[in-house]
């Protein structure tokens, strides 16, 4: 079984400044892991995810996040905030695709971005 | 738009009640789930398929539950006899079989249960 922690529920952030969303995971096997975002009263978009090869991924919007397997991690980082990142973010795990890509997701970290 | 659309999108309903909620997955994607997402807390898995084939139930989809997928296209998610507690989003998302694991959402169906 898997399972995701989100560190904060919560993260204000000024706009142009970085911010960190921090990601742990459990696991008794390898897995895959992933970063979506959900706007307001939308569904769930894809960010970024790391399958294998380089332990950093980035996103087209300027997200990027690290996988670190000894610390079981997987942050999401952004060095410059715009206030159209004021989203939910979620960070979920899955098994091998022969588990159905089947993902488990943490609570969510809400970013606020302000002016 | 081709990517997966739910319908409705929004539900209000009395306790004791039955609804449904429709998921089109994306063209041709093979693999199609259903996660709930209560306010406050990410999506909890339910239930997937593969083509018809429902492979997987999470111990959270009661007797009260159930999900088809008769063609192997769309999804229905039917909740019989509601209660207050079921209130929550129902994300449906839809995959191919080969996609690095990368599975595509829907905008959610909203269920308030009064």
């Amino acid at each position: 079984a898997q399972s995701v922690t989100q560190l904060d529920s919560q993260v204000p952030v000024f706009e142009e400044a970085p911010v960190e969303l921090r990601c742990n995971y459990s696991s008794s096997v390898s897995v895959y892991l992933f970063w979506y975002v959900q706007y307001p009263n939308q569904g769930l978009q894809l960010l970024l995810k790391y399958l294998s090869g380089s332990t950093l991924v980035e996103s087209i919007n300027g997200f990027e996040a690290e996988f670190n397997k000894s610390q079981t991690s997987f942050h999401l980082r952004k060095p410059s905030v715009h206030i159209s990142d004021t989203a939910e973010y979620f960070c979920a795990v899955s098994p091998s695709p022969a588990a159905g890509n089947k993902l488990t997701f943490g609570g969510g970290t809400r970013v606020l971005v302000k002016p | 738009d081709t990517g997966v659309s739910q319908d409705p999108r929004h539900k209000i309903t009395k306790r004791g009640q039955n609804v449904t909620f429709r998921c089109d997955p994306i063209s041709e994607h093979n693999r199609l789930y259903w996660y709930r997402q209560t306010l406050g807390q990410g999506p909890e898995f339910l239930t997937y398929f593969q083509n018809e084939a429902q492979l997987e139930k999470s111990r959270l989809l009661s007797d009260r539950f159930s999900a088809e997928r008769p063609k192997g296209s769309f999804s229905t998610l039917e909740i019989q006899r509601t209660e207050q507690g079921d209130s929550a989003m129902y994300l449906c998302a839809s995959s191919p079989l080969n996609s690095g694991n990368t599975i595509y959402f829907g905008e959610g169906s909203w269920l308030t249960v009064v």
